[in-house]
């Protein structure tokens, strides 16, 4: 069956470093990946989307890659701030399907002052 | 304006009872969805409709009925609730275009319901 792992630990680190969040997919090829943050209490929020045949999206701060080959995607915030601090969900899915989002589990980030 | 709003925020009720959350949508989207995420944070698709039809049913007890009096609209229904259905239920839409799959998703703010 389809399986999405993130890191299942907490990352912390120090404001302004680049934090860089994994998400490994298994199972199926994805042509799509998005990647969603989702702060306590609240609903998830899209942040990016990138296609099976780009290998990098940017947006500000934000780069995300898709390496199809190793099934991986990394989120990276470079510059991070204390307001980055949130759960950040990535969700692989298919060309043509229903927009059927699978959600992997999300990695917690602390931005410390 | 919220875009994607449902109601209630929170519920506590108990074992045995039929509940009904509801759900709105100003975005002029063709599609929603129900989300359930679980203690454990897994966020898991439990329907999806487009233009009023249903197209994703996942595995889902049949005491969860979702209805869809028109593409703005996407209300849950429970009946005979259960402890385990203590989660956090999201309402959520967007555009259906198969040529471009992965269209952005918009979610509620979440539903907290509480089985005791």
């Amino acid at each position: 069956s389809q399986k999405i792992e993130q890191n299942s630990e907490a990352l912390n680190i120090q404001e302004g470093k680049t934090a860089t969040l994994t998400c490994n997919y298994t199972n199926y090829s994805p042509a799509y990946l998005q990647w969603y943050r989702q702060d306590p209490g609240r609903g998830p929020v899209f942040l990016l989307l990138i296609r099976e045949n780009e290998k990098e999206k940017r947006k500000e701060r934000l780069k995300v890659t898709f390496d199809t080959t190793l099934k991986q995607s990394l989120f990276h915030i470079t510059a991070s701030q204390p307001a980055d601090s949130a759960t950040y969900l990535c969700a692989p899915m298919f060309s043509g399907g229903y927009n059927k989002l699978i959600f992997g589990a999300g990695t917690r980030l602390a931005v410390h002052p | 304006d919220t875009a994607v709003s449902q109601t209630p925020k929170y519920l506590v009720t108990q074992m045995g009872n039929d509940k009904s959350i509801k759900c709105e949508q100003n975005l002029g989207h063709d599609t929603m969805y129900w989300y359930k995420q679980d203690s454990k944070k897994f966020l898991k698709i439990m329907f999806s409709y487009n233009n009023k039809e249903l197209i994703i049913n996942e595995t889902v007890p049949n005491r969860f009925s979702p209805k869809s009096p028109d593409k703005a609209h996407l209300n849950l229904h429970i009946n005979s609730l259960e402890l385990g259905d203590s989660a956090v239920y999201f309402c959520a839409s967007s555009h259906l275009t198969r040529r471009t799959a992965g269209n952005t998703i918009y979610f509620g703010e979440g539903s907290w319901l509480t089985v005791v």
